[in-house]
């Protein structure tokens, strides 16, 4: 089975530009999540999808954070403009969770943004 | 806002000693679970508890969950130099499977 897939692995930027991240999630998986994590601490969501529906985007900075699952499959992560505390790997995990149940999430292998 | 908070932050020990990370959380839980992350294999799920179980066991790892001091223990026995790691819990409690991450404990085993 082939895991989540994430794109690009590595993004050196300056601070005001722009960047995209892809992601790819296991085929089937319903639910996909895009997690922020700062070297030396944990993950943070960002968002949580539910196929094309956004269930959980209470810790997106909305005004430069956007994110879209269009058609329920893969998703893009966009920063515009960047600043330098964006600096993190960005990671995105997906799980075949139904609400009320009990899932494991699938990661893959992240992003690391630089913002300079 | 972190939920889960690992301790200790640091842990060395040698190849074949158990490890022991505790996690405590800080309102009412669906499940906890615990997930590791090297450099290598990146963030990896290691095993899921529900909030009404209280011991679960996979090969060499052991965990624990007591709902009423809001904690949970992992016990990695007889320890090996692969799993040198950070070891993260994250607590479920949306009920929709919303993962809330501690800061992890860093275990470096040394051979």
């Amino acid at each position: 089975e082939a895991g989540v897939a994430q794109s690009p692995r590595y993004k050196i930027i300056e601070k005001r530009q722009s960047v995209a991240f892809w992601c790819n999630p296991i085929s089937g998986h319903a639910t996909l999540y895009w997690y922020q994590q700062i070297l030396g601490q944990g993950p943070k969501l960002l968002i949580q999808f539910q196929n094309n529906g956004v269930v959980d985007d209470s810790q997106l900075p909305k005004d430069r954070f956007s994110a879209e699952r269009l058609k329920g499959v893969d998703s893009t992560l966009k920063i515009q403009p960047a600043k330098l505390e964006d600096s993190a790997v960005y990671l995105c995990a997906s799980s075949t969770m139904l609400t009320g149940s009990h899932y494991e999430q699938y990661f893959g292998p992240g992003t690391r943004l630089t913002v300079t | 806002s972190q939920q889960g908070e690992e301790d200790p932050q640091a842990l060395s020990i040698q190849e074949g000693e158990n490890a022991t990370m505790n996690c405590s959380y800080k309102t009412s839980i669906n499940n906890l679970q615990w997930y590791r992350q090297n450099s290598g294999r990146g963030l990896v799920h290691l095993i899921l508890i529900r909030s009404n179980e209280r011991e679960k066991h996979s090969g060499r790892l052991r965990v624990t969950l007591d709902t009423s001091k809001k904690s949970s223990s992992l016990l990695i026995t007889a320890s090996r130099a692969a799993d040198t790691a950070s070891y993260f819990c994250a607590t479920d409690d949306s009920g929709y499977s919303t993962l809330t991450f501690g800061k992890g404990t860093m275990l470096l085993v040394s051979p």
